[in-house]
């Protein structure tokens, strides 16, 4: 069965630095997303994107995040000067577009980051 | 603005009991979707289910049961005859239908022990 999947599985970063989480969707989803959740909270939706723009951001995306399709097969998150409170798991999801059928998202094991 | 609420934080029961996790949802859109997710101790997040505003049918799968009513904007779950590996948290989430936008917000989630 297809799945979407996350690397690396667990990223540890110096406060300050730059970090790249990396997803590849389900091959035939065309909606993706990153969601976090910090540890013993809810999951919080991040960004959508669709058609290579973001479709809709929440608050938390402010200017320090950024997404991007780089190839046919690969979704990133980017944060380019991460803090102690980015440190949480963040979740990749894809899903068909809406009234394609389904559009229920399926989420990769997730990466868990860790900002010191 | 969607809003879910899962008023039980942490639900504990002995193995065998039945027990219902409750799910409140706020919405002003009147097409959007209701899921229910699982995230045992591994992390990941499991699609259990996902039902759309116009089909207020109930669905059993299973040990597991869905109980949707839009009168009270509640979308219940039931797990009957509980195991030990059913211990997780379990998420709520609500996806409006309106525009582009295929974002989840979801609840802040319920922890079931279930103890053997």
């Amino acid at each position: 069965e297809p799945e979407v999947t996350q690397t690396p599985s667990h990223q540890v970063t110096q406060m300050g630095q730059e970090v790249i989480l990396r997803c590849v969707p389900i091959s035939n989803h065309l909606y993706f997303y990153w969601y976090r959740q910090i540890l013993g909270q809810k999951v919080e939706f991040l960004v959508s994107f669709y058609n290579n723009e973001i479709s809709e951001k929440s608050e938390i995306f402010d200017d320090q995040f950024s997404v991007e399709r780089p190839d046919g097969s690969n979704f990133t998150l980017k944060i380019r000067s991460t803090k102690l409170e980015d440190s949480a798991m963040y979740f990749c999801a894809s899903s068909f577009p809406r009234g394609a059928g389904t559009d229920t998202q399926y989420f990769g094991p997730g990466t868990r980051l860790t900002v010191l | 603005a969607q809003k879910v609420t899962q008023a039980q934080t942490e639900i504990s029961v002995v193995e065998k009991e039945d027990v219902t996790l409750d799910c409140v949802y706020e919405t002003r859109d009147t097409t959007y979707y209701l899921f229910w997710y699982k995230q045992p101790p591994s992390g990941e997040l499991v699609f259990l289910i996902r039902r759309n505003s116009f089909d207020e049918q109930n669905e059993i799968s299973g040990r597991y049961s869905w109980n949707f009513q839009k009168s009270t904007s509640s979308f219940n779950f039931t797990i009957t005859a509980s195991q030990v590996v059913d211990s997780a948290v379990y998420f709520c989430a609500l996806s409006e239908a309106g525009g582009n936008n295929n974002d989840m917000r979801f609840g802040a989630g319920t922890r079931l022990t279930v103890k053997p």
